[in-house]
């Protein structure tokens, strides 16, 4: 079955420093990956589609300039929180998306946890 | 805007009985509706899709209905198992122009099965 993993699983950051996930699919190559945040006992809120060798797309709200997406290969995203804000701490998971006929599976990423201090 | 609503936060049954979950939603009907599996600390695992054309879907224990009627789909679990504890997310694809990939997700309904 095909695999996405995230990379860290969990990361402690200060106020005012950058973060960087990773986000990879392992066995197939992503055209379009996504990105989602979950706050506790909140649903998955999707930021960002970030597609390979364009700029992302951002989701009404969420500022371009501090979420930072890159998606420079076929098997690679990255989602860098700059200057960091314990209002940014939250889960962030990101999906890989692979067609099948008609449809665009998801498979997602096991999470990242982000703490800001 | 689209709204979804997964009626109930937690849901507990005992162990062999039907877990039967709801999700609703607003608006306009979704060409794909999905249901995930989400483990604590985990991203979300899917286990069935249906189209807005299907009445029904079904994968081993569990089964999904689709009523664009009603703007409901219901998420049964037959012969529930303490290992079926977990949250279960209904997430709509828009699917314009054919499935794009980007969902909208529920809440999520927290199943505890007792042994």
């Amino acid at each position: 079955g095909a695999v996405v993993s995230q990379h860290p699983s969990w990361v402690i950051c200060k106020s005012g420093t950058s973060v960087k996930i990773e986000c990879r699919s392992l066995d197939f190559q992503a055209t379009t990956m996504f990105w989602y945040r979950q706050f506790p006992k909140q649903s998955l809120m999707l930021m960002a589609t970030s597609n390979e060798g364009s700029k992302a797309t951002y989701e009404q709200g969420v500022e371009k300039d501090k979420f930072l997406i890159n998606h420079a290969s076929l098997t690679l995203s990255t989602l860098t929180v700059t200057s960091a804000h314990p209002e940014d701490s939250s889960f962030y998971i990101c999906s890989a998306s692979r067609p099948s006929g008609s449809l665009n599976e998801q498979y997602f990423g096991p999470g990242t946890r982000l703490t800001v201090t | 805007s689209q709204k979804i609503e997964q009626n109930s936060e937690a849901l507990n049954i005992q162990e062999g009985k039907t877990a039967t979950l709801t999700c609703n939603y607003t608006n306009y009907s979704p060409a794909y509706l999905q249901w995930y599996r989400q483990d604590p600390g985990r991203g979300p695992v899917f286990l069935l899709l249906i189209r807005e054309n299907e009445k029904e879907k079904r994968k081993e224990r569990l089964k999904v209905t689709f009523d664009t009627t009603l703007k409901q789909s219901l998420f049964h679990i037959t012969a529930s198992q303490p290992a079926d504890s977990a949250t279960y997310l209904c997430a709509l694809d828009m699917g314009y122009g054919g499935s794009q990939g980007n969902l909208i997700f529920g809440k999520g309904t927290k199943l505890s099965v007792k042994p």
